[in-house]
């Protein structure tokens, strides 16, 4: 099993760029979840998903879109690249229901210039 | 809201030694769950543990053990006889029962192991 895969593992932007970061999951997870994580902090909520075609805002929604048209994948959308979006992007699914662990992909790590 | 505090920063230990992370949470809901991650130096994040609000067993596994401590919202991770592949970043995480999709993180606690 892969479980969840991200793509591209690393990424250097230019201020006002934009680019989808791709995520995939195999093991029939309904929830599905975008992080970011900034150095010396924990992880922080951007979007999430219940089921394809059904999305949430998070804690740090701003810059940001999500789509979710199948279980399987839940890109993340960064529309006009800011310094302040530089960080490590995480992808994790799950199962819901609060008391089941999110499984988390490799991560992203994203440098806008 | 729900809020999870991991005092610690950093923490530098010799191998062998004993070592606890702390982590305190606050939330208003009555169900929650709590969790452990592992963020070893590759970057990844591994899930090590979950813990729900109606046990408060202790739980050892291999040289990890957890506390949980209702009465001062506490979810302590003690790792015994450290070793060098301990060295990574460790992160609590508070999910609760009604906004069940949200885990929040604390800030994550940096250990390193020296030989």
């Amino acid at each position: 099993n892969a479980g969840v895969t991200q793509t591209p593992k690393f990424r250097i932007l230019k201020i006002g760029q934009s680019m989808t970061l791709q995520c995939t999951q195999d093991m029939n997870h309904n929830y599905m979840y975008w992080y970011r994580q900034d150095p010396g902090m924990g992880l922080k909520l951007i979007y999430y998903s219940v089921g394809a075609g059904i999305t949430d805002k998070g804690e740090v929604p701003n810059g940001y879109n999500v789509s979710r048209s199948t279980t399987e994948d839940f890109p993340l959308r960064l529309e006009l690249a800011a310094p302040s979006q530089t960080s490590v992007y995480f992808c994790a699914s799950g199962f819901g229901g609060g008391n089941q662990p999110q499984h988390f992909g490799d991560g992203t790590r994203l440098s806008i210039l | 809201a729900q809020k999870v505090t991991q005092a610690q920063t950093e923490i530098s230990v010799v191998e062998k030694e004993d070592v606890t992370l702390d982590c305190v949470y606050e939330t208003r809901d009555t169900t929650y769950y709590l969790f452990w991650y592992k963020q070893p130096p590759s970057g990844e994040l591994v899930f090590l543990i979950r813990r729900n609000s109606f046990d408060e067993q202790n739980e050892i596994s291999g040289r990890y053990s957890w506390n949980f401590q209702k009465s001062t919202s506490s979810f302590n991770f003690t790792i015994t006889a450290s070793q060098v592949v301990d060295s990574a970043v460790y992160f609590c995480a508070l999910s609760e029962f009604r906004g069940s999709e949200k885990l929040v993180f604390g800030k994550g606690t940096k250990l390193t192991v020296n030989p």
